[in-house]
Formats: C-alpha cells, structure tokens, sequence
C-alpha cells in the first residue's frame, strides 16, 4: 500500500512569516493529495488540494506544490496567523476514495 | 454539501461494556464508510472500510471480532466496541465518499471515547 511521511512532526514561527510543511509518499500510482486541517478535538477540515495533473495551486495565504518525479508534495502558508495554529495533515489516494494520511505536523504561530 | 452526522460526540463507558457510534450520511448515499482512529497526538490510522450490504474490511492488526461494523443501509454505518478495555480510548471518526468530486471526502463530527 501506499506509504506518506510528513515533515516536520512540529513547527513553531513567528506571526506574519512563512510555514512550509513538506509529504512525501511511495505509490507513484497516487493522483490526489489533500491537505486537512485540524483543531483538538474536532474533525478534519480540508484547506486546499492538488491533483497529480497540476504542479502547483495557489488559494490566498495557502499554496501547494506537487512533484510527482520525486513524489512530493508541499504546503506553504504565507502571512501566518495565529488562527493557523493547528495539526496539518497531508494524505494520497490513488483509489479516488481511500486516504493515506500523513503523521500531522502541530503548527504554532507566536504572536 | 455531503453531511455525515456521527453520534455520540463524547462517550465515557466501563472496562467490559460495549459502545456503538453511528455515522449517518445526511443527504447522500453512502455506500462506503470509513473508520479511522485518532490516538492523542498522532495521525489518522484507518481502521476498515464498511461497505453496504457486505461484510466490512479490516486494516491489518485490527481486531474484527472487537470493532464490529455494520453499513444496514445506504445512510447508516455503526461501529461498536465490544468489551472496550482503556487502550481502546481514542477519538473515533468515520467518513465517507462526497459526492461533489471524484475525490469528495466527508468527515463525521468524531467521537472522544473514553473507557474507565
């Protein structure tokens, strides 16, 4: 089956600098990377995806890349606000339904 | 948009007793189900896949026996916990196919079991 790594496992910065949050996976098969949000004791909140036909997509502060050479797959967060404080999590499907998720990286942003 | 709604939210039960979470697909047919596990500080881990009208499939290393699943209908899944012992404790969440994309993901609301 597939296998996603995510990278780093946490990630302080400061308010209004950048945070990059880097996935790798195994199964070159994989045609679909989310990125999910989440907050304690809540559920997943999808904030951005990318399909392997696409490299790049940009929505406001949040962008991922997608390489599919090498087999990864990047968030970047621009402007960082405290609000972004989270556990993100990366996940590959190459089903169309079934998710790998990645280890989830704790994000603090320090005011 | 695709709602799955996941009861109960927060359950606190006994070392031996069993506990039942539903995941009801309100406005969509669901004729697949996931079930995930959240340990506290850790990542989503896929427990097994309940497919409607057939018997569910289980991810390596779990046990069929304790975490029953049933998917009765196009907009019930359930999964219970037979005798939950406190390693059992852990945020449960199901989810299932959207429909508004081939890749359409739902999440249930989770539920925070707790066993004493």
């Amino acid at each position: 089956g597939e296998n996603v790594e995510q990278h780093p496992s946490t990630l302080s910065v400061q308010e209004g600098d950048s945070a990059v949050i880097k996935c790798t996976y195994s199964d070159s098969a994989s045609n679909y990377f989310p990125w999910y949000k989440q907050e304690l004791g809540k559920r997943p909140q999808l904030i951005i995806d990318i399909r392997s036909n696409v490299g790049e997509k940009k929505d406001q502060r949040i962008a991922v890349t997608l390489n599919k050479t090498a087999k990864h797959f990047s968030l970047h967060i621009t402007e960082t606000q405290p609000e972004d404080s989270a556990v993100y999590f990366c996940a590959a499907t190459y089903t169309g339904n079934q998710f790998y998720f990645g280890t989830g990286t704790s994000l603090t942003v320090i005011p | 948009g695709a709602v799955v709604s996941q009861h109960p939210s927060w359950v606190i039960c006994k070392s031996g007793t069993s506990v039942k979470i539903e995941c009801r697909s309100l406005d969509f047919q669901a004729t697949t189900m996931f079930w995930y596990r959240q340990f506290p500080k850790q990542s989503l881990m896929l427990m097994a896949t309940s497919n409607e009208g057939s018997k569910a499939t289980y991810e390596q290393g779990v046990e069929k026996d304790k975490f029953l699943i049933n998917h009765a209908s196009l907009t019930l899944s359930t999964l219970t916990v037979t005798s939950a012992h406190p390693e059992d404790s852990s945020f449960y969440i199901c989810s299932a196919p959207g429909q508004t994309t081939n890749y359409g993901y739902t999440f249930g609301s989770g539920t925070r079991l707790t066993v004493v």
